[in-house]
C-alpha cells in the first residue's frame, strides 16, 4: 500500500498571505508527482505534474519543487486571494496504472 | 473544448438498489479512469481502461462494482445492491494516453447517497 501523506489537513490565512502545504510520498518507484485544486461543486484542476528531482514548476502566483530522493514536494502560494480557497490534492505515480493520492489540504483564505 | 462531464451530477438511492453512473470523457482521450472519494479522504482509485478493455480493476471493492467502455469512449459504472458505506463522490478522469507523466482530467463528480 503506498502511503501519499498531505500537511496540513487545513489551513486558514488572511487574503494578502504567503503560504505552502506539503506532500510526501515514497521515494522508490517514483514516477511522476500531480498536483491538482479541487473547488467545491467543481472538478479537480490540474496545476502540475512533476517528473524530475528538483524540478520547479510556477504557475501565476502558485509553485511547486520537487525532491524526489527524499520524497517530499512543497505547493506555495505567493499572496493568496480568496479564490485561491479549495482542497489542493497531490498524487504520487508509481509503476502502476494509477494515481495515489493525498487525502488534500484545505485552504480558506479570508478578505 | 468540452472538458470531462459526469452524469448524473447527484444521486440518492436506497440501500439494496442499483444504480449507474455515467463519464463522457474528453474527445479522443484513451486512459479512462473511474476513482472514489468519501469524506475526509483523497480520491481513490476504482478502475483504468485502456481503450475499450478494462486494463486494471484492482481497485473496486467487491463484486457488487462493474465498469464498462463499451465503444472507447463513454463509460458506465455500475453498483449492484448499494450499500449505505457506497455514499461517496465517484469521479471520472481521462488522459490522451496511460503514462503516468500524462494529465487526467476530471469530471466534476458524481455525489452517490445511499440511504
Amino acid at each position: 500500500i503506498l502511503n501519499v501523506e498531505q500537511s496540513p489537513q487545513s489551513l486558514h490565512v488572511q487574503e494578502g498571505d504567503s503560504t505552502n502545504f506539503t506532500c510526501s510520498f515514497p521515494s522508490s518507484n517514483f514516477y511522476a508527482l500531480h498536483w491538482y485544486r479541487w473547488e467545491t461543486a467543481k472538478s479537480p484542476e490540474a496545476l502540475f505534474v512533476m517528473t524530475l528531482n528538483g524540478d520547479e514548476k510556477k504557475k501565476g502566483r502558485i509553485s511547486a519543487t520537487l525532491n524526489t530522493k527524499e520524497g517530499y514536494s512543497y505547493l506555495y502560494i505567493k499572496g493568496s486571494q480568496p479564490e485561491d480557497s479549495a482542497t489542493y490534492l497531490c498524487a504520487f505515480w508509481n509503476a502502476g496504472n494509477m494515481l495515489t493520492f493525498g487525502g488534500g489540504t484545505r485552504l480558506m483564505v479570508k478578505p | 473544448g468540452a472538458g470531462v462531464s459526469q452524469t448524473p451530477s447527484n444521486k440518492v438511492t436506497e440501500k439494496g438498489k442499483y444504480v449507474e453512473l455515467r463519464c463522457d470523457p474528453i474527445s479522443g482521450h484513451t486512459a479512462l479512469y473511474w476513482y472514489r472519494q468519501s469524506l475526509g479522504q483523497g480520491p481513490e482509485f476504482l478502475i483504468y481502461f485502456q481503450g475499450t478493455g478494462a486494463a486494471d480493476d484492482s481497485g473496486l471493492p467487491n463484486d457488487r462494482f462493474f465498469a464498462v467502455r463499451p465503444e472507447g469512449s463513454v463509460s458506465t459504472l455500475k453498483i449492484q445492491r448499494t450499500e449505505r458505506g457506497d455514499s461517496a463522490v465517484y469521479l471520472c478522469a481521462s488522459s490522451f494516453d496511460s503514462g503516468g507523466a500524462d494529465t487526467q482530467y476530471f469530471g466534476p463528480g458524481t455525489r452517490l447517497t445511499v440511504l
